[in-house]
Formats: C-alpha cells, structure tokens, sequence
C-alpha cells in the first residue's frame, strides 16, 4: 500500500502561472514533509522540507501543510518553463534521526508551456 | 555545500552478472546513506538504509545476498547487484543524510541489463 500519495500525476500550466501539487500520507506516523524536483537524466534535488503546520515560503516555493489531514501542498507561483520536471513529495516517521527512512510519492509531471 | 556523486552514471551488463556502483558524499558526513531504485516508470522503491556503525537495514524484496552494501567511513558507500537480471533494470540513486537533516541525492546509475 502507497504510503504517500501525490495528485495530480501531471499538470500543464502557461509560464508565469501558479502550479499546484498535491501530497497526502496515509500513515499518520509519516508526517514529517520534503519536495523534490528531477529534472531528466539528473537525481532528485530538494526543494524544501515543511514540518509544522502552515505555511512555508522559499522564494517563488510555498509549501503548506496542514498535520491534521497529513496533506502537503507545493504552489509554484510565476512558473517558468525550467521548472519543467518531476516533483517529488517524500515523507518520514521522524524529522531529525538518520533512521529515519524516506518514502517518496509516485510523483508530478509538471510541463511549464512557454 | 552538499553534494553527492555516484559513478558510474550508466551501465550495461549481462545477464546474470554483477556490477558494483560507488557513491560519496562531498561536504559533509554521511551518517546514514539510502539506496533506491527508480523504475521506469519513475517510481521509487527503498532497497536498503545504511548508517555508520549499525547494522544495514533492507527492505522487504531487497535481501544483503543480492544487493550486499559497504558503508566504511562517513562520506563512501559502495552496492553490489549480483546476478543482474532484467527486472533489475533501473536508476540506482544514493541519497545520503548527516543526521537528520535533508537527504541529498546523486545523479544516479543507470543500470542495463542485456
């Protein structure tokens, strides 16, 4: 069974448009968020992590989660057609401990259209 | 800053051979490293956890006789898939943490099997 789930499985949005992702978990033991982003041939890369209710912003990056539903969201505001990737939704049991493992969501395919 | 390196980056061999990758970790220590397989349909399946000093952790489906893992020190880790077969096929990646924090990525290797 998916642990973490990911909506929509891919998104296409005119550039300089908002793009949302969405990112739920169905173990409430996994609350703890990050988001990455693969661009093709490359590994993934993080973005962010959000491990407290609310919002998070990193420069055109918001994530917001709200712990009661164990739902992550990213909205990439005034995409840009680099943005182009796959965006990964990963989650742990526990923040800080290198025990911790990471399980990540099937993934978003997101096309930014010139 | 924080990187990771994995080599090679691709692969061929075949069937029913072995083939060893290599990661390391550059900037900081390694205190747990991840190893993954990316399908090709780019979904991520956990192989095994790996952290200094402790015992390597593998997931259900992954076994040591197949996947064997070194983790000497705190920035290399090494994998080994013994007799590769076609579902073996993949991008490994190596994600290596320092504690708790983000767990950073290599570009993978891309493993073929003829």
């Amino acid at each position: 069974q998916q642990k973490v789930q990911q909506s929509p499985e891919s998104l296409s949005v005119p550039e300089g448009g908002m793009a949302s992702l969405n990112c739920t978990s169905s173990d409430r033991n996994f609350q703890y968020f990050w988001w990455y982003r693969q661009h093709s041939g490359e590994g993934p890369k993080a973005l962010m992590s959000i491990f407290s209710d609310g919002d998070k912003k990193e420069g055109r990056f918001t994530a917001h989660l709200n712990k009661a539903s164990l739902h992550v969201s990213l909205h990439i505001r005034d995409s840009q057609p680099s943005d182009s990737a796959l965006y990964f939704c990963a989650a742990s049991p526990i923040a800080s401990s290198s025990f911790s493992k990471l399980v990540f969501g099937q993934g978003t395919s997101l096309s930014v259209v010139p | 800053g924080a990187l990771v390196y994995q080599y090679p980056r691709r692969t061929i061999c075949k069937s029913g051979t072995s083939m060893r990758m290599e990661c390391q970790a550059v900037g900081f220590q390694a205190t747990s490293v991840a190893w993954y397989r990316q399908s090709p349909q780019k979904t991520f399946e956990l192989i095994a956890l790996s952290t200094v000093n402790s015992a390597i952790k593998y997931e259900q489906n992954f076994t040591q006789e197949k996947f064997p893992i070194s983790h000497p020190n705190l920035s290399f880790s090494s994998m080994t898939v013994l007799n590769a077969y076609l579902e073996d096929r993949g991008l490994y990646l190596c994600g290596a943490r320092e504690g708790g924090d983000t767990q950073y990525f290599g570009p993978g290797t891309r493993l073929l099997v003829l």
